[in-house]
């Protein structure tokens, strides 16, 4: 069964509207979680690393302040998109480091995100 | 830093053989992953290799020279459902997880 949920698997919303997406890992405590967007036809890019109890690290162009990220709890890390627009429109997925090795790092299904 | 090269896409026919290429530049080898991603889906885990050769798992082979910075997944008696992307991604060499992906190979399985 899946390992890690994201939540919600789509959303619509309006441009300047802010959007939450939930992470969570349901079996193992993930202490270090990775956001990734894709936009379509491209391949996945690194936003940014969770950190549980830590700020965020985030790769180089992507605004901190622009997706907010929270890790509050071990199996719990939130994106949010503030004042969305319409190039935010992406596929957004997150990841947790293996529970026992490289091998097994899982993805969680997606959000798709579609700002009007 | 990391640079990965893939072919964009490929097309194959259902019940052949279909090979798909991945040349790499890192810094720092600490292996290399290959992912499956169905369009709308999350990728899923297919192989990794860390050590040189040619590694077999049912209809799915992967193959690694760290020497040459190249690898190649090899996909037998092709399926319909075997239509998605292969997405090579090389794992960071500080936070280990950190994956850098390779712009994808989109195949396409005819008839």
């Amino acid at each position: 069964g899946a390992v890690v949920s994201q939540h919600p698997s789509w959303v619509i919303c309006k441009s300047g509207t802010s959007v939450k997406i939930e992470c969570r890992s349901l079996d193992f405590q993930a202490t270090t979680m990775f956001w990734y967007r894709q936009f379509p036809k491209q391949s996945l890019m690194l936003m940014a690393t969770s950190n549980e109890g830590s700020k965020a690290t985030y790769e180089q162009g992507v605004e901190k302040d622009k997706f907010l990220i929270n890790h509050a709890s071990l199996t719990l890390s939130t994106l949010t998109v503030t004042s969305a627009h319409p190039e935010d429109s992406s596929f957004y997925i997150c990841s947790t480091e293996g529970a026992k090795s490289q091998e097994t790092q899982y993805f969680g299904p997606g959000t798709r995100l579609l700002v009007l | 830093g990391q640079n990965i090269d893939q072919p964009t896409e490929m097309t194959a026919t259902e019940g052949a053989i279909v090979q798909i290429n991945c040349t790499y530049q890192t810094s720092g080898f600490n292996g290399l992953f290959w992912y499956q991603q169905h369009a709308g889906e999350a990728p899923t885990f297919l192989s990794y290799n860390v050590l040189d050769g040619l590694e077999e798992k049912g209809r799915f082979s992967s193959f690694l020279s760290r020497s040459k910075g190249y690898s190649y997944l090899l996909l037998k008696e092709l399926q319909m459902k075997d239509s998605a992307s292969y997405l090579c991604a090389l794992p960071g060499t500080g936070t280990a997880s950190k994956l850098t992906f390779g712009t994808g190979t989109r195949l396409q399985v005819t008839l």
